[in-house]
């Protein structure tokens, strides 16, 4: 069973903190893995995605890290403010499997304190 | 900047009746899907769509659930008879030719089974 394992299912940070969020997949075929930011009421909004080429990617304060022997991928959140305060889920994927569905973490709740 | 947007924001239905959730996806897409998410969890795929046939549908997407693209415009999910349990928020999403893995989500419409 394709299954995508978040950890952890909330956190809370202060303001200039790190955020770290942590997934781990099974099947070694995908090939895409993106990190949507989701805030209450609004679609998953698609912050940052990552190819198993490279092992990290970053964009202003965001960061993808992907170990790909691990199976592993995180997202860190430099210098965390209060309106990063939303759900994260990451998410795989991959034409290389034959197919375009994304397979959904079960979200992280962040919460950035001042 | 071009976005999915989704109508209605929020469906009220009474069991066993017919709803149809219409999506505007981006203009120059030409992958479609539907996304469910139940209240405090994760986001599920549905179905995918691509070149007026569905290319992929999960285990919930059964025979009470169709999709359509009836115009160059939108796509429709349509749900025959509802159940309770479809209460959700229904995601429309869309990615474009060359980048079929970069998903843009709707804003979602919520519908409620009484």
């Amino acid at each position: 069973q394709q299954q995508v394992k978040q950890s952890p299912q909330s956190l809370i940070v202060q303001k200039g903190g790190i955020s770290i969020i942590n997934c781990a997949y099974e099947n070694t075929a995908f090939d895409y893995f993106p990190w949507y930011q989701q805030f209450p009421g609004k679609g998953p909004a698609l912050l940052i995605a990552i190819r198993p080429d490279v092992s990290e990617k970053k964009e202003g304060r965001f960061t993808i890290s992907f170990n790909k022997s691990a199976k592993q991928f995180s997202l860190h959140i430099m210098d965390s403010q209060p309106g990063d305060s939303a759900t994260y889920f990451c998410a795989v994927g991959g034409r290389s499997y034959n197919t375009d569905k994304l397979i959904f973490g079960t979200g992280t709740r962040l919460q950035v304190f001042p | 900047e071009p976005e999915v947007t989704q109508t209605p924001s929020h469906q009220v239905t009474q069991m066993g009746q017919e709803v149809i959730l219409r999506c505007v996806p981006i203009s120059n897409h030409l992958y479609f899907y539907w996304y469910r998410q139940i209240l405090g969890q994760k986001v599920e795929f549905l179905v995918s769509f691509y070149n007026n046939e569905i290319s992929e549908k999960s285990e919930i997407f059964d025979d009470q659930f169709s999709v359509e693209r009836p115009d160059g415009s939108n796509f429709t999910l349509k749900i025959r008879s509802t159940k309770l349990e479809d209460s959700a928020m229904y995601f429309c999403a869309s990615s474009g030719p060359g980048m079929a893995d970069t998903q843009y989500f709707g804003p979602g419409t919520r519908l409620t089974v009484l």
